[in-house]
């Protein structure tokens, strides 16, 4: 079984500050996602990297793939409070095996 | 285009009865997973199904079976309902199996509240 760690598990921080949330396996994925979910609704995917050391910007958020994709960061610049979610990162190997997701980490941005 | 589909969005059932929850995926995509979402465990995944057979299954009893149609739409049912079954359920639809085909996008859910 193949397992996503995430950390931290629970964030709290003041609006305006940055942070950066860790997403970590012992296995090689294809392609890696980012999700935000806010409670009571489903998931909702943010971006999706698939090349060894790749960095994407999505507005404050830049997500980074890690060369030997294994892991993959999640960072937030200047926290806002539309920022407050549960963050999850989710791993896709080839062939028939399964998406694995992450523990998730919850953030609240206070205001 | 539009996205990922399940009804009901809310259920209330009792102990003992027998539910069927329902999923339609984005048009095109053949891949659809069911996961299970509860504060304590997280999100679990209970199965996929790809082009009508199911292709991994996750460690739940067999009180929770699934199936797709042609299609692509999915169900899920629950029989012999239990109080820890109430959780949010969760269909994600993706355009294939593996890499970046594999991304998963999901519907708003089902609350299923058993009493």
């Amino acid at each position: 079984t193949q397992l996503l760690e995430q950390s931290p598990q629970f964030l709290s921080i003041q609006e305006g500050e940055n942070l950066t949330v860790y997403c970590n396996s012992s296995s090689v994925f294809s392609s890696l996602q980012w999700y935000r979910q806010e409670p009571g609704e489903g998931p909702v995917l943010l971006v999706t990297v698939v090349t060894g050391g790749e960095v994407k910007k999505l507005k404050r958020l830049t997500f980074q793939f890690g060369d030997a994709r294994k892991d993959s960061s999640l960072h937030i610049t200047a926290a806002q409070p539309g920022d407050t979610g549960l963050y999850l990162c989710a791993g896709a190997e080839g062939g028939y095996q399964k998406v694995t997701f992450g523990t998730g980490t919850k953030l609240q941005v206070i205001p | 285009k539009a996205g990922v589909t399940q009804t009901p969005r809310y259920l209330i059932k009792t102990r003992g009865q027998q539910v069927t929850l329902s999923c339609s995926p984005i048009s095109g995509h053949r891949s659809v997973s069911w996961y299970q979402q509860t504060p304590g465990q997280g999100l679990q995944f209970l199965f996929e199904y790809f082009s009508e057979t199911q292709r991994n299954k996750g460690n739940f009893p067999g009180r929770f079976s699934g199936r797709q149609f042609s299609n692509s739409r999915s169900e899920m049912n629950v029989s012999t309902l239990e109080l820890g079954d109430s959780a949010l359920y969760l269909c994600a639809s993706s355009l294939a199996l593996g890499g970046a085909d594999h991304t998963q996008y999901f519907g708003p859910g089902t609350r299923l509240t058993v009493l």
